[in-house]
């Protein structure tokens, strides 16, 4: 069953301009991580950011800041003042702590962003 | 710090041959390395986890005689695609945890295979 949802395929979005990626996920497990990457054309996979799922504060790093909702179980990414570097695929992902031992990820669809001038 | 490297980064080989692909994690020790699979435009499959020292755990469906995981050490995992046909074209990708307990994992630069 689809554990990590990602229902945008593709967004455009203006240089300078925030964008909100979203995800949502599904877990009994009731401790977990979040995590998002970015994968340019290129192809290698850039870890963005984490959050746990015991984290009391949102997690941010730079122009990246995830809006943890745990109650409706979304973990949405927010790019703030967008630039051309940005466009690329992202990925959400989580691990289940306690089920899982090892640290495996299970990846949502990803999101495809294009930043335009 | 964190980085991860992959060799070759490109393979095309004949059908029915068999490639080799390196994992390195490369300032830090990985007790456990994954292996990922992308077909294009789609998002990442897991294949199989890879511990140091112990037989590698294979997700359903993946036929581990087909694709031989060996984690020799603390900093390199390899998977060989064996007898190869041009349905494993695809990109590979592993990701190395580090064994210190962080939760985060690093990944490689992939590797796209080209089967003919």
């Amino acid at each position: 069953a689809q554990k990590i949802t990602q229902t945008q395929p593709g967004m455009f979005v203006q240089e300078k301009e925030a964008v909100t990626l979203d995800c949502t996920y599904d877990t009994s497990d009731p401790s977990y991580g979040l995590f998002w990457y970015k994968q340019p054309s290129s192809g290698e996979m850039i870890f963005l950011i984490y959050q746990g799922s015991y984290d009391q504060q949102n997690a941010t790093e730079g122009r990246y800041s995830l809006n943890f909702q745990k109650a409706r179980k979304s973990a949405n990414l927010v790019i703030s003042a967008s630039q051309l570097g940005d466009s690329a695929m992202y990925f959400c992902a989580m691990r289940d702590v306690v089920t899982d031992s090892w640290g495996k990820l299970q990846f949502g669809a990803g999101t495809q962003v294009v930043v335009t001038p | 710090g964190a980085v991860v490297s992959q060799h070759p980064s490109w393979v095309i080989c004949k059908s029915g041959t068999s490639v080799k692909i390196e994992c390195r994690s490369l300032d830090f020790q990985a007790t456990t390395m994954f292996w990922y699979r992308q077909f294009p435009k789609q998002s990442l499959m897991l294949m199989a986890t890879s511990n140091e020292g112990s037989k590698a755990t294979y997700e359903q469906g993946v036929e581990k005689d087909k694709f031989l995981i060996n984690h020799a050490s603390l900093t390199l995992s390899t998977l060989t695609v064996t007898s190869a046909h041009p349905e494993d074209s695809s990109f590979y990708i592993c990701s190395a945890k580090p064994s210190g307990g962080e939760d985060t994992q690093y990944f490689g630069p992939g590797t796209r295979l080209t089967v003919l």
